[in-house]
């Protein structure tokens, strides 16, 4: 079965520096991976995939994600942060192309960027 | 273009009580999905329509139940509601099983 784990509850950050948020994952065939960010009294909102290709993936709101097959990681980036981002974000698995498995969540990440 | 729409937006129930939530997809997709968020956890998948019928289900008692129409939306009904039920519900859609999914504003239901 597949699993998430987001190891940091927290991240703080100042303004202007540099974010990441960390994500591993476990899956029995290949990862299938995801980040939803979540505002206050929100549903999640899509930031960026990743199937195949290249380890590095962009996403919306200047978001990227590195892909690591061999320390399992996906964590998510940005060069800099903005108060705006100020969100819980989630990272997500499936497996793929194994059928259609769903999609497992972790517990979450509150990103706190100070001004 | 309306993406995932949930109703109602909040809701208050006693235990015992049954409740049924719906959703709308967003427009072009297929699939439903829905999840359920309790307080500072991540979304716990409940089970996944298409095709009017339950393609998959996550690990919840079968006092949850869904329906899929032919217009793709969905309910999603709880029989005898406890206080653990207590959460936000939200929907996702997709274009199929298959591709990512997009959420709707959720529902956020109370049980006293």
């Amino acid at each position: 079965a597949q699993s998430v784990a987001q190891p940091e509850d927290q991240v703080n950050v100042a303004e202007g520096n540099p974010l990441t948020v960390k994500c591993t994952y476990s899956v029995s065939g290949n990862p299938y991976l995801f980040w939803y960010v979540q505002y206050p009294n929100r549903g999640l909102q899509f930031l960026l995939k990743y199937i195949t290709g290249d380890n590095l993936v962009k996403g919306s709101y200047g978001f990227e994600a590195e892909f690591n097959k061999s320390q399992t990681s996906f964590h998510l980036k940005k060069p800099s942060a903005l108060v705006s981002d100020s969100a819980l974000y989630f990272c997500a698995v499936r497996d793929y192309p194994a059928g259609n498995t769903p999609l497992v969540f972790g517990k979450g990440t509150r990103l706190s960027v100070i001004a | 273009d309306a993406g995932v729409t949930q109703s109602p937006t909040h809701l208050i129930k006693t235990r015992g009580q049954q409740v049924t939530l719906r959703c709308s997809p967003k427009s072009g997709h297929d699939t439903v999905s829905w999840y359920q968020q309790a307080l500072g956890q991540g979304p716990q998948f409940i089970f996944q329509y298409y095709e009017e019928e339950e393609r998959q289900r996550g690990n919840f008692p079968d006092r949850f139940s869904g329906h899929q129409f032919p217009n793709y939306s969905s309910e999603l009904n709880v029989n005898a509601l406890l206080l653990g039920d207590s959460a936000l519900y939200l929907c996702a859609s997709s274009l199929s099983p298959l591709y990512e999914q997009y959420f709707g504003p959720g529902t956020r239901l109370t049980v006293t």
